[in-house]
């Protein structure tokens, strides 16, 4: 069964840098026709998709989010990554990682980790 | 790029009511996923490529749509249908997704 779980620090500080971890168990990130992507939901329940990696390893980044944003991964451990600069409030969150279908789109989805950013 | 909207953003409905949620995009989109989303949950994918239903939802859950207008039935209305439902589609330019706004459908 395909399972997705992220991890981060959970409170940081404004102007910091974050780096949250996927881990993804029951396939392989590097399986064709996949992309696996990063989701925030802010409090007020607004969905906005930040980037994904492809399984060749091709990114794309949301065009508004790109400046401070970096996917990577790590595919001995089965593991991406989602490091973001510069946070202020406004990126205070919950962020899900998710298995992207070519064919059915976002339908693996993490239990999210939230991420508070204040001084 | 391109903007969907939702409506309504709030509504209830009685058990064996139908329902209908409709999402509006700015520009002509190609298809339309839905989701379903309850309280301290992750979204789950619902309905894919505007008709489909994903694994275990309901036949009384329904897609449909083109161009600019979409919309997601639900023809008798059951309790465990009250969750907030959002659209999303991917654009080509720029290389994108977008999701609406959500429609929070309660339980009368």
């Amino acid at each position: 069964d395909v399972q997705l779980q992220e991890s981060g620090p959970g409170l940081v500080k404004p102007s910091q840098t974050v780096s949250l971890t996927c881990t993804v168990t029951g396939i392989s990130i590097t399986t064709g026709n996949y992309r696996w992507s990063w989701i925030r939901q802010f409090p007020g329940n607004k969905l906005e998709w930040i980037g994904y990696i492809y399984y060749s390893g091709t990114i794309t980044y949301n065009p508004s989010l790109t400046s401070r944003t970096t996917i990577t991964r790590d595919t001995s451990k089965n593991q991406f990554f989602l490091e973001m600069n510069s946070l202020t409030a406004e990126d205070t969150a919950t962020y899900y990682c998710a298995r992207d279908s070519i064919y059915y789109g976002l339908d693996y989805w993490g239990q999210g980790t939230t991420l508070t950013v204040s001084s | 790029q391109i903007v969907l909207t939702q409506s309504p953003a709030i509504m209830s409905a009685s058990p064996g009511e139908k329902v209908t949620i409709t999402c509006s995009a700015s520009s002509s989109v190609s298809y339309m996923h839905w989701f379903q989303q309850k309280p301290g949950t992750s979204p789950k994918l619902w309905i894919y490529s505007t008709s489909n239903l994903a694994s275990g939802v309901p036949a009384r859950f329904s897609g449909s749509g083109s161009g600019t207008s979409y919309s997601l039935t639900i023809s008798r209305m059951e309790a465990e249908d009250a969750a907030t439902y959002y659209c999303q589609q991917r654009s080509s330019y720029p290389h994108m997704y977008t999701f609406g706004g959500g429609t929070k459908l309660e339980i009368k």
